[in-house]
């Protein structure tokens, strides 16, 4: 079935690190890929997303590319800041139901 | 603009008891999901609702329900609450008629039941 598999945390970095979040998927058909983000006590709000193979969706100088050969979409940001601190999320979505299948989430805390 | 909301925030019942939660979607929107997140673990779809009717279903048994009405509002509807069914309730819309569209999520609904 449709699945997504995130690095496990928690990742603590201290502030102006290099961020990487693993993220590897299977799924039937071709899915969109998208990165949330959690703050602590809120919903989720999109970060970035990419629809097709080599895309690359970036904001607030988060990017990742949408790897169809290595079925990845890997989150990453140059230099982290305070904050950055939250929960990550990898989803996808496959089909036409807009079902989207969540990872089970990657806390990041960045210290000053 | 207005974005999606959800009521109540936060709700404490004792198992065996039935709960409803509601979502107001964002303007634009008329398709509706409804997500549980159990603590440290990602949010698990639980259903979907596109133009009143239930257009896909998650792993989660009869007793969650839910209705979707002509404003594009939802409700969520547990009956015979049980003790695993302490999570955060999300509520996501997206547009119409648009696969693989982003979806747009409320703050959530926490739940307790003791």
């Amino acid at each position: 079935g449709d699945s997504v598999t995130q690095m496990e945390g928690p990742v603590t970095l201290s502030e102006e690190a290099f961020l990487t979040i693993n993220c590897t998927y299977t799924a039937t058909g071709y899915p969109s890929l998208f990165w949330y983000v959690q703050y602590p006590g809120e919903g989720l709000q999109l970060l970035l997303k990419a629809t097709k193979a080599d895309d690359k969706g970036s904001n607030k100088g988060f990017e990742a590319t949408y790897r169809k050969e290595t079925t990845s979409f890997h989150l990453e940001k140059g230099s982290v800041q305070v904050s950055d601190s939250a929960v990550y999320f990898c989803a996808l979505s496959v089909g036409t139901g807009n079902q989207f299948y969540f990872g089970t989430g990657t806390s990041l805390t960045v210290i000053p | 603009e207005t974005g999606v909301t959800q009521s109540p925030t936060h709700l404490i019942k004792t198992r065996g008891q039935q709960v409803t939660l509601r979502c107001s979607s964002q303007s634009g929107h008329n398709t509706v999901s409804w997500y549980q997140q159990a603590l440290g673990q990602g949010p698990q779809f639980i259903f979907q609702y596109y133009r009143e009717e239930e257009n896909g279903r998650g792993n989660f048994p009869p007793r969650f329900s839910g209705l979707q009405f002509p404003n594009y509002s939802s409700e969520l509807n547990v009956n015979a609450l049980e003790l695993d069914d302490s999570a955060l309730y999300l509520c996501a819309s997206s547009a119409v008629g648009v696969s693989q569209e982003t979806q747009y999520f409320g703050p959530g609904t926490r739940l307790l039941v003791l």
